[in-house]
Protein backbone atom coordinates (compact mmCIF):
# COMPACT_ATOMS: atom_id res chain seq x y z
CA UNK A 1 0.00 0.00 0.00
CA UNK A 2 0.95 3.21 -0.87
CA UNK A 3 2.21 6.13 1.83
CA UNK A 4 3.34 9.25 2.31
CA UNK A 5 4.48 10.97 5.77
CA UNK A 6 5.06 14.64 6.00
CA UNK A 7 7.20 16.11 8.60
CA UNK A 8 7.04 18.06 10.75
CA UNK A 9 3.05 18.09 11.42
CA UNK A 10 3.60 22.39 12.08
CA UNK A 11 6.42 24.73 11.54
CA UNK A 12 6.09 28.06 12.88
CA UNK A 13 8.53 30.45 11.30
CA UNK A 14 9.94 34.20 11.32
CA UNK A 15 9.51 35.90 8.31
CA UNK A 16 12.50 35.59 6.49
CA UNK A 17 13.59 32.38 8.72
CA UNK A 18 14.00 29.94 5.69
CA UNK A 19 13.56 26.14 6.45
CA UNK A 20 11.88 23.21 4.50
CA UNK A 21 9.04 20.56 4.68
CA UNK A 22 10.01 16.87 4.18
CA UNK A 23 7.43 14.21 2.65
CA UNK A 24 8.64 10.87 2.86
CA UNK A 25 6.76 8.27 0.65
CA UNK A 26 6.83 4.40 -0.07
CA UNK A 27 5.06 3.46 -3.14
CA UNK A 28 5.00 0.21 -6.10
CA UNK A 29 6.39 2.80 -8.91
CA UNK A 30 6.22 6.49 -8.61
CA UNK A 31 4.49 8.29 -11.69
CA UNK A 32 4.68 11.50 -10.12
CA UNK A 33 4.80 13.54 -6.50
CA UNK A 34 2.63 16.50 -5.91
CA UNK A 35 3.15 19.44 -3.40
CA UNK A 36 -0.21 21.61 -2.85
CA UNK A 37 -1.06 24.53 -0.30
CA UNK A 38 -4.73 24.76 1.47
CA UNK A 39 -5.92 27.16 2.77
CA UNK A 40 -8.45 27.07 5.66
CA UNK A 41 -11.99 25.83 4.39
CA UNK A 42 -10.57 25.77 0.36
CA UNK A 43 -9.55 23.46 -1.52
CA UNK A 44 -5.91 22.04 -2.24
CA UNK A 45 -3.69 24.58 -5.16
CA UNK A 46 -1.55 23.00 -6.71
CA UNK A 47 2.11 24.02 -7.02
CA UNK A 48 4.72 21.43 -8.63
CA UNK A 49 4.68 17.99 -9.73
CA UNK A 50 8.21 16.14 -9.90
CA UNK A 51 8.31 13.00 -11.93
CA UNK A 52 12.11 11.70 -11.29
CA UNK A 53 14.72 11.98 -9.03
CA UNK A 54 16.25 14.94 -9.06
CA UNK A 55 14.29 16.92 -10.69
CA UNK A 56 13.37 20.47 -8.96
CA UNK A 57 10.73 22.98 -9.41
CA UNK A 58 10.54 26.32 -7.98
CA UNK A 59 8.16 29.16 -7.92
CA UNK A 60 8.60 32.43 -5.89
CA UNK A 61 9.81 31.66 -2.38
CA UNK A 62 9.20 27.67 -2.65
CA UNK A 63 11.72 25.21 -4.41
CA UNK A 64 10.80 21.58 -4.35
CA UNK A 65 13.21 19.24 -4.59
CA UNK A 66 12.95 14.75 -5.41
CA UNK A 67 15.11 11.98 -4.20
CA UNK A 68 14.02 8.39 -4.39
CA UNK A 69 12.61 7.88 -1.51
CA UNK A 70 11.70 12.20 -0.47
CA UNK A 71 10.94 15.27 -1.61
CA UNK A 72 11.76 18.47 0.15
CA UNK A 73 9.77 22.00 -0.18
CA UNK A 74 11.97 24.79 0.60
CA UNK A 75 10.59 28.20 1.27
CA UNK A 76 13.14 30.99 1.15
CA UNK A 77 12.35 34.10 3.26
CA UNK A 78 8.78 33.24 4.29
CA UNK A 79 6.44 35.82 4.18
CA UNK A 80 3.22 35.89 6.48
CA UNK A 81 1.28 34.86 3.47
CA UNK A 82 2.61 31.48 2.97
CA UNK A 83 0.95 30.26 6.19
CA UNK A 84 -0.77 27.53 4.97
CA UNK A 85 -0.73 24.18 5.13
CA UNK A 86 1.26 22.05 2.82
CA UNK A 87 0.28 18.60 1.45
CA UNK A 88 2.62 16.04 -0.42
CA UNK A 89 0.27 13.65 -2.76
CA UNK A 90 1.99 10.61 -4.33
CA UNK A 91 0.79 8.80 -7.53
CA UNK A 92 1.67 5.47 -8.21
CA UNK A 93 2.14 2.87 -11.23
CA UNK A 94 -0.13 0.42 -9.56
CA UNK A 95 -0.66 -0.54 -13.39
CA UNK A 96 -4.37 0.49 -13.53
CA UNK A 97 -5.53 3.97 -14.94
CA UNK A 98 -7.67 5.66 -12.08
CA UNK A 99 -4.27 7.62 -11.73
CA UNK A 100 -5.68 8.26 -7.83
CA UNK A 101 -3.56 10.41 -5.31
CA UNK A 102 -2.41 9.45 -2.30
CA UNK A 103 -1.92 12.32 0.54
CA UNK A 104 0.25 12.96 3.13
CA UNK A 105 -1.44 14.91 6.56
CA UNK A 106 0.16 17.72 5.88
CA UNK A 107 2.51 20.26 7.07
CA UNK A 108 1.20 23.58 8.69
CA UNK A 109 3.18 26.25 8.42
CA UNK A 110 2.66 29.76 10.36
CA UNK A 111 4.82 32.62 9.44
CA UNK A 112 5.01 35.38 11.97
CA UNK A 113 5.32 39.34 10.85
CA UNK B 1 -12.78 27.73 -17.89
CA UNK B 2 -14.01 28.73 -14.05
CA UNK B 3 -12.13 25.74 -12.26
CA UNK B 4 -14.16 23.15 -10.45
CA UNK B 5 -16.86 24.35 -8.68
CA UNK B 6 -18.72 22.30 -5.77
CA UNK B 7 -22.45 22.84 -4.42
CA UNK B 8 -23.53 23.48 -1.27
CA UNK B 9 -20.31 25.12 0.21
CA UNK B 10 -21.33 24.06 3.08
CA UNK B 11 -24.26 21.57 4.20
CA UNK B 12 -25.57 21.02 7.77
CA UNK B 13 -28.32 18.16 8.49
CA UNK B 14 -29.97 16.09 10.90
CA UNK B 15 -27.98 12.32 11.63
CA UNK B 16 -30.45 10.04 9.31
CA UNK B 17 -31.11 12.27 6.77
CA UNK B 18 -29.73 12.00 3.04
CA UNK B 19 -27.59 14.20 1.59
CA UNK B 20 -26.21 14.96 -1.93
CA UNK B 21 -23.88 17.69 -3.42
CA UNK B 22 -22.46 18.40 -7.15
CA UNK B 23 -19.07 18.38 -8.76
CA UNK B 24 -18.94 20.08 -12.02
CA UNK B 25 -15.49 19.75 -13.43
CA UNK B 26 -13.44 21.90 -15.77
CA UNK B 27 -14.92 20.85 -19.34
CA UNK B 28 -12.23 19.24 -20.96
CA UNK B 29 -11.35 17.10 -17.97
CA UNK B 30 -13.02 14.14 -18.97
CA UNK B 31 -11.70 11.80 -15.10
CA UNK B 32 -13.09 13.36 -12.11
CA UNK B 33 -12.21 12.07 -8.45
CA UNK B 34 -13.89 12.44 -5.35
CA UNK B 35 -12.00 12.63 -1.74
CA UNK B 36 -12.80 13.11 1.53
CA UNK B 37 -10.63 15.26 4.04
CA UNK B 38 -11.45 14.86 7.95
CA UNK B 39 -10.11 17.74 10.27
CA UNK B 40 -5.51 17.75 10.54
CA UNK B 41 -5.66 14.93 7.98
CA UNK B 42 -4.88 14.99 4.08
CA UNK B 43 -7.82 14.29 1.28
CA UNK B 44 -8.42 10.81 0.90
CA UNK B 45 -9.65 8.85 -1.91
CA UNK B 46 -13.18 7.69 -2.27
CA UNK B 47 -13.85 6.93 -5.76
CA UNK B 48 -12.86 7.82 -9.45
CA UNK B 49 -14.58 8.58 -13.13
CA UNK B 50 -13.24 8.50 -16.30
CA UNK B 51 -16.62 10.12 -18.91
CA UNK B 52 -19.20 8.37 -17.22
CA UNK B 53 -17.82 5.15 -16.45
CA UNK B 54 -16.87 4.96 -12.34
CA UNK B 55 -14.14 2.55 -12.39
CA UNK B 56 -12.84 2.20 -8.65
CA UNK B 57 -13.93 2.99 -5.74
CA UNK B 58 -12.14 2.90 -2.25
CA UNK B 59 -13.57 0.61 0.77
CA UNK B 60 -14.09 3.83 2.68
CA UNK B 61 -17.17 4.34 0.65
CA UNK B 62 -19.57 2.55 2.39
CA UNK B 63 -23.29 0.94 0.83
CA UNK B 64 -24.78 4.40 2.27
CA UNK B 65 -22.15 6.70 -0.67
CA UNK B 66 -22.82 6.75 -4.05
CA UNK B 67 -22.19 8.63 -6.93
CA UNK B 68 -23.04 9.20 -9.95
CA UNK B 69 -21.51 11.11 -13.30
CA UNK B 70 -23.97 10.79 -16.24
CA UNK B 71 -23.34 11.75 -19.65
CA UNK B 72 -19.84 12.32 -18.09
CA UNK B 73 -20.08 15.76 -17.17
CA UNK B 74 -21.28 16.77 -13.60
CA UNK B 75 -21.35 14.62 -10.69
CA UNK B 76 -23.18 13.70 -8.08
CA UNK B 77 -21.94 11.93 -4.32
CA UNK B 78 -25.01 11.10 -2.88
CA UNK B 79 -24.75 10.01 1.35
CA UNK B 80 -27.63 8.39 2.55
CA UNK B 81 -28.62 7.65 6.32
CA UNK B 82 -25.87 9.98 7.55
CA UNK B 83 -23.75 9.39 10.38
CA UNK B 84 -21.74 11.70 12.39
CA UNK B 85 -18.79 10.06 11.44
CA UNK B 86 -19.73 11.15 8.25
CA UNK B 87 -18.67 14.94 8.82
CA UNK B 88 -15.83 16.00 6.88
CA UNK B 89 -14.83 18.21 3.59
CA UNK B 90 -15.74 16.65 0.44
CA UNK B 91 -13.62 17.40 -2.32
CA UNK B 92 -14.07 16.84 -5.94
CA UNK B 93 -11.06 17.18 -8.83
CA UNK B 94 -10.95 16.81 -12.41
CA UNK B 95 -7.86 15.67 -14.62
CA UNK B 96 -7.63 15.85 -18.25
CA UNK B 97 -5.38 13.85 -20.31
CA UNK B 98 -2.00 16.57 -19.97
CA UNK B 99 -3.03 18.49 -17.10
CA UNK B 100 -2.31 18.31 -13.62
CA UNK B 101 -5.25 17.51 -11.26
CA UNK B 102 -7.51 20.66 -10.31
CA UNK B 103 -10.03 20.60 -6.96
CA UNK B 104 -12.80 22.56 -6.02
CA UNK B 105 -13.30 24.43 -3.07
CA UNK B 106 -15.03 21.59 -1.65
CA UNK B 107 -18.19 20.68 0.44
CA UNK B 108 -18.61 21.47 4.36
CA UNK B 109 -20.29 18.44 5.52
CA UNK B 110 -21.74 18.40 9.62
CA UNK B 111 -24.52 15.84 10.91
CA UNK B 112 -25.79 17.15 14.03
Amino acid sequence: EDQVTQSPEALRLQEGESSSLNCSYTVSGLRGLFWYRQDPGKGPEFLFTLYSAGEEKEKERLKATLTKKESFLHITAPKPEDSATYLCAVQADSGGSNYKLTFGKGTLLTVNP
Amino acid sequence: DTGVSQDPRHKITKRGQNVTFRCDPISEHNRLYWYRQTLGQGPEFLTYFQNEAQLEKSRLLSDRFSAERPKGSFSTLEIQRTEQGDSAMYLCASRGPYYGYTFGSGTRLTVV
